[in-house]
């Protein structure tokens, strides 16, 4: 069964980088991976997916700050915010993404809570 | 501002069935499958209905979705009190080419 592990800092100082790195297990990392956010008390925002071959395609309203990659041969995948703000303070899930025509974001992990916060 | 509207809240006591609302635009829901997600209290989101009425292996049957349009909706027949939790829907939206999502409607179980 594949498990997604989120790790990271808990707290990030404003206008500097937010890196995470999610940890891909019993299962394969040969499938597209993404990212989703949740501010406290709100919605879910798509940040991003990474395929495993590298191909990227990121939220237009993120797009310029926000980096996914993969590193096949950890079984992990990236994501970087630069510039960050107060309005960046969310709980971060890395997703399977089996694909809109499929079975969509089928496996979550359990999500890792960033603070924005000097 | 969510680019899916829901509802914010719904309720229903024990055996009732209730509905949660998802309104969208052609570029997703008109054009793509619908997703609906459950979210029980400080957990991770669940898929919880995929391809606008397909249930996953282990979700009962007491959960279902459809699509009409540009909008669709998901029913919870027979309401346990286990069914507490936040849903949310998603769809991919081919103008944005971006998965996106509906703000969250909190069901409560009265």
């Amino acid at each position: 069964q594949l498990q997604l592990q989120e790790s990271g800092p808990g707290l990030v100082k404003p206008s500097e980088t937010l890196s995470l790195t999610c940890t891909v297990s019993g299962g394969s990392i040969s499938n597209y991976f993404t990212w989703v956010r949740q501010p406290p008390g709100k919605g879910l925002e798509w940040i991003g997916y990474v395929y495993y071959s590298g191909t990227t395609n990121y939220n237009p309203s993120l797009k310029s700050r926000v980096t996914i990659s993969v590193d096949t041969s950890k079984t992990q995948f990236s994501l970087k915010l630069t510039s960050v703000t107060a309005a960046d303070t969310a709980v971060y899930y890395c997703v399977r993404d089996l694909g809109s025509s499929s079975y969509g974001m089928d496996v979550w992990g359990q999500g890792t809570t960033v603070t924005v916060s000097s | 501002q969510s680019v899916l509207t829901q509802p914010p809240s719904a309720s229903g006591t024990p055996g009732q069935r209730v509905t949660i609302s998802c309104s969208g635009s052609r570029s997703n829901i008109g054009s793509n499958y619908v997703y609906w997600y459950q979210q029980l209290p400080g957990a991770a989101p669940k898929l919880l209905i995929y391809r606008n009425n397909q249930r996953p292996s282990g979700v009962p049957d007491r959960f279902s979705g459809s699509k009409s349009g540009t909008s669709a909706s998901l029913a919870v027949s027979g309401l346990r009190s286990g069914d507490e939790a936040s849903y949310s829907c998603a769809a991919w939206d081919d103008s944005l080419n971006a998965w996106v999502f509906g703000g969250g409607t909190k069901l409560t179980v009265l």
